[in-house]
């Protein structure tokens, strides 16, 4: 299938400071990539959908100041947890659509 | 997307098949069922997919009922890396529509 690799797999920053999460369809090309994020013991919950070239959708209660969306390519999306807090570590997993959605391995980001 | 009900969670001895079901109710005419797991801090990965005829790939079978209410998917003979989440979903296919997760059924395979 489709290859779809994040960057870093996990990252601890402090509090305060900013995370840039990267998201690369390696072998296709994406116009749509959709941001997830997942706490311990819950299943994943989308953040946001990603267009190339154009502003990133939201879902309802996604703070999208806070979590800004670069889409510049057709193989890259961007995730910037701006001003990380405590409550914001969580793993991130983004994915791609190739008629099928392919994820990437996921970023466990840790806030101290 | 139509809602998928699922068993919380299931065990199977390895080397049994293991049958996990999927409650698909409202699925519309033009909506496939799609399985993903999900291994412990890993990424969902893709297993198979059907929209009313039986499937079978390298990874499972997908059993889907004449009425396409329900599913079951088969792992014909599971071995420990097979303990996952597995989600089964209901989405268009071939188009960039947002993959909607519920919480799966947690599949454990004892030695």
């Amino acid at each position: 299938g489709a290859v779809v690799s994040q960057h870093p797999s996990w990252v601890i920053c402090k509090s305060g400071t900013s995370v840039k999460i990267e998201c690369r369809s390696l072998d296709f090309q994406a116009t749509t990539m959709f941001w997830y994020r997942q706490f311990p013991k819950q299943s994943l919950m989308l953040m946001a959908t990603s267009n190339e070239g154009s502003k990133a959708t939201y879902e309802q209660g996604v703070e999208k100041d806070k979590f800004l969306i670069n889409h510049a390519s057709l193989t890259l999306s961007t995730l910037t947890v701006t001003s990380a807090h405590p409550e914001d570590s969580s793993f991130y997993i983004c994915s791609a659509i190739q008629v099928e959605a392919f994820f990437g391995q996921g970023t466990r980001l840790t806030v101290v | 997307d139509a809602k998928t009900t699922q068993p919380t969670s299931m065990d199977c001895a390895e080397g049994r098949a293991a049958n996990l079901p999927c409650n698909h109710s409202t699925i519309s005419g033009n909506e496939y069922v799609y399985w993903y797991r999900q291994i412990h801090s890993q990424g969902p990965q893709y297993i198979i997919h059907g929209l009313k005829n039986n499937e079978t790939n390298e990874m499972a079978s997908l059993i889907i009922t004449e009425d396409r209410k329900s599913s079951t998917l088969i792992l014909p003979h599971a071995t420990l890396r097979d303990t996952a989440v597995y989600y089964c979903i209901v989405r268009v296919r071939g188009s960039n529509y947002k993959l909607t997760f519920g919480k799966g059924t947690l599949l454990t395979v004892n030695p």
